[in-house]
């Protein structure tokens, strides 16, 4: 009964070689993130999404896009990856926007040779 | 910039006795601070909130402490047990939004 559910768990992809993660939820949340995380740093929201309003960070980059076409599925694509895009991927949601907590997927660990 | 600060890496803890993770922000607009525990190859996973109105949250094992003039909050477990030896991550947003800042997490053992 998985609530957060990210796909694949390993991607490995090459450099310029556009990639997409999937991240899926059953808990009918309205709100979900995508965060990346490189080693031992601290997880860094890249985007989010309220229902279908898009918020992007300030300082994500360009080469960072992602789509909801539904409650259900959210979807980050990197167009053109750089090995220093080589991270953990989480997903998150959360009910509602505010202080609610949030609900992680696994992560996908992507590699960029 | 770092705004949330985990100065600790890494944590051993004799299994029964209390650990103490600590946090430190700079920003003193955060209202909001909450703990995730994380597992290897999982998601980080809630553990407990405060927010600036409180200075103290429990919830069974855990309590939050938050000295809001120094700008230091702390999690502490009593007792600690080997499950849950994780990485521990802290993390702030303030206005109550959806912006949280995350430390970069400290690695607690617990020793058995």
């Amino acid at each position: 009964d998985a609530m957060v559910i990210q796909n694949p768990r390993y991607q490995v992809t090459q450099f310029g070689k556009p990639v997409t993660l999937s991240c899926s939820q059953t808990l009918n949340h309205n709100v979900m993130y995508w965060y990346q995380q490189k080693s031992s740093q601290a997880p860094k929201l890249l985007f989010h999404y309220y229902d279908k309003d898009f918020n992007n960070e300030a300082d994500t980059p360009d080469n960072f896009q992602s789509r909801r076409p539904n409650t259900s599925f959210c979807f980050l694509d990197i167009r053109s990856p750089g090995l220093g895009d080589a991270a953990m991927y989480l997903c998150a949601t959360s009910r509602a926007s505010g202080s609610d907590t949030q609900y992680f997927g696994p992560g996908t660990r992507l590699t960029v040779l | 910039d770092q705004q949330v600060k985990q100065n600790s890496p890494s944590l051993s803890v004799q299994e029964g006795r209390i650990s103490i993770l600590n946090c430190d922000y700079t920003n003193s607009m955060f209202d909001y601070f909450l703990w995730y525990k994380k597992y290897p190859a999982e998601g980080p996973t809630f553990l407990i909130s405060i927010s600036s109105i409180k200075d103290k949250n429990e919830d069974g094992r855990f309590t939050v402490f938050l000295n809001k003039s120094a700008k230091h909050l702390s999690l502490h477990i009593v007792p600690s047990q080997p499950g849950d030896s994780a990485v521990y991550f802290c993390a702030a947003s303030y206005n109550y939004g959806q912006n949280f800042v995350f430390g970069p997490g400290t690695r607690l053992s617990v020793l058995p």
